[in-house]
């Protein structure tokens, strides 16, 4: 089956700008996920969507927003860019069973990396 | 709020040596999930662990988690260049990881 699709894969912005962007979960996954990657930061944690409803919100400021469609699909936006918001942005998609022992299994996508210039 | 620390932050062994990595965390977790990225690539699961004290191997890979269920470590034995990314651990379900130890590995 299809994994995780995400896009633009690559993309270069300017201070100021604003960027969407895409993430199509595997069929059937209703959770999707999204975190951001820089170097030696990890993975840093923005926001998780289920049901077109934000269930979980990392600490990032307001310029990071987010939201999910009825077919699960989610999308990302980063207004008003900043030099550090470059990095790769990483979506994840799972089952979301809402039960510990069969918790999350993420599915990551390959990542849309942003260079914001 | 939960925090989920990992160490070391990095890891230079010599091909063929052990590696350990160590997952600890400030409050009880209800499961954890270990993730592998190569370079250039994305996370991949590898494994999940949810009862007290549980140990799971996979070929080189063993995995242990505490019996206070707060850490959790990763054993590689006789490391390969494969091995080489970086290791994540989290909590399934709340999405939290830790920065991750990144592996290097010298043929």
């Amino acid at each position: 089956k299809a994994g995780v699709t995400q896009t633009p894969r690559y993309l270069i912005k300017t201070r100021g700008q604003q960027v969407t962007l895409s993430c199509s979960p595997i069929s059937g996954h209703r959770s999707v996920s999204w975190y951001q990657q820089t170097p030696g930061q990890g993975l840093q944690f923005l926001f998780e969507y289920f049901s077109e409803t934000q269930r979980n919100k990392g600490n990032f400021p307001g310029r990071f927003s987010g939201r999910q469609f009825s077919n699960s699909r989610s999308e990302m936006n980063v207004s008003t860019l900043e030099l550090g918001d470059s990095a790769l942005y990483l979506c994840a998609s799972s089952l979301a069973t809402g039960h510990p022992s069969g918790a999350n299994v993420l599915t990551f996508g390959a990542g849309s990396r942003l260079t914001v210039l | 709020g939960q925090q989920v620390m990992q160490i070391p932050q990095y890891q230079h062994v010599q091909e063929g040596e052990d590696f350990t990595t160590y997952c600890n965390s400030s409050t009880t977790l209800s499961n954890i999930q270990w993730y592998k990225q190569r370079p250039g690539g994305h996370p991949v699961f590898l494994i999940q662990l949810v009862k007290s004290g549980e140990v799971k191997k996979q070929k080189r890979l063993t995995f242990q988690f505490g019996e206070a269920k707060k850490n959790s470590s990763l054993h590689i034995t006789a490391t390969q260049t494969t091995d080489v990314g970086t290791y994540f651990c989290g909590e399934g379900f709340k999405t939290i990881f830790g920065a991750g130890t990144r592996l290097f590995v010298k043929a």
